[in-house]
């Protein structure tokens, strides 16, 4: 099993709507979970963070964190093209330490 | 700026010739770690370094070296590149490794070795 799981994609979603992203991981001792984004060809960067079990709200990202089953989300509402992207989870802590261990990201296509 | 800095952004070079890429960050960060970024693969951790003369492994250190002699400075060196080192390599920064630090990444590095 991976450390760190997530739908490849692509999620393809009218513009509007809500994209919803999922990952799972496997490390019970992680504290930190990141999402970034990656646009084609760009690095990485922060669009949120979630350290409490519950619901984290940013702009039109929400971020959601379920500790007891080792799941986190990502959901983007009013989805805009400038959206399509990949999105990355990143656990950190637990028994990877420092190593900051990302998934593979699913890819999501907005569609005008 | 607060950045962090990768060079060259492109490289082609030749199996076996040794070649470093450089990075360095201006935001007194102590955490550094480079990754490789594959088709379907996702980012992996090559190594990463708590602090000055810090090094550790990450997921794949296999067929390359590191060193962190200052703060700002964390070059991945590849000794004799093999074609299956062709990748996309980011350099990241961030205060600190761990609990809620954000990474800050360079404008990556597209190596392909022939």
């Amino acid at each position: 099993q991976k450390e760190v799981e997530q739908n490849s994609g692509p999620l393809s979603v009218p513009e509007g709507a809500i994209a919803s992203l999922n990952c799972t991981y496997s490390d019970r001792g992680s504290q930190s979970f990141f999402w970034y984004r990656q646009y084609s060809g760009k690095s990485p960067e922060l669009i949120m963070f979630i350290y409490s079990n519950g619901d984290k709200e940013d702009g039109r990202f929400t971020a959601q964190l379920n500790k007891a089953s080792q799941y986190v989300s990502l959901l983007i509402r009013d989805s805009q093209p400038s959206d399509s992207a990949t999105y990355l989870c990143a656990p950190e802590g637990g028994a990877a330490g420092n190593k900051l261990t990302f998934g593979g990201g699913t890819r999501v296509l907005v569609k005008p | 700026e607060a950045q962090v800095t990768q060079n060259p952004r492109y490289l082609i070079t030749v199996t076996g010739k040794k070649l470093t890429v450089t990075c360095s960050q201006n935001m007194n960060h102590e955490y550094m770690s480079w990754y490789r970024q594959d088709p379907g693969l996702g980012l992996r951790q090559i190594y990463y370094s708590m602090n000055v003369e810090v090094t550790d492994k990450g997921d794949v250190p296999e067929g390359y070296k590191v060193s962190r002699k200052e703060k700002r400075n964390f070059p991945l060196i590849l000794e004799s590149p093999s074609p299956n080192q062709t990748s996309l390599y980011f350099c990241a920064s961030s205060l600190q490794g761990g609990y809620v630090a954000e990474a800050f990444f360079g404008q990556g590095t597209r190596l392909t070795v022939v």
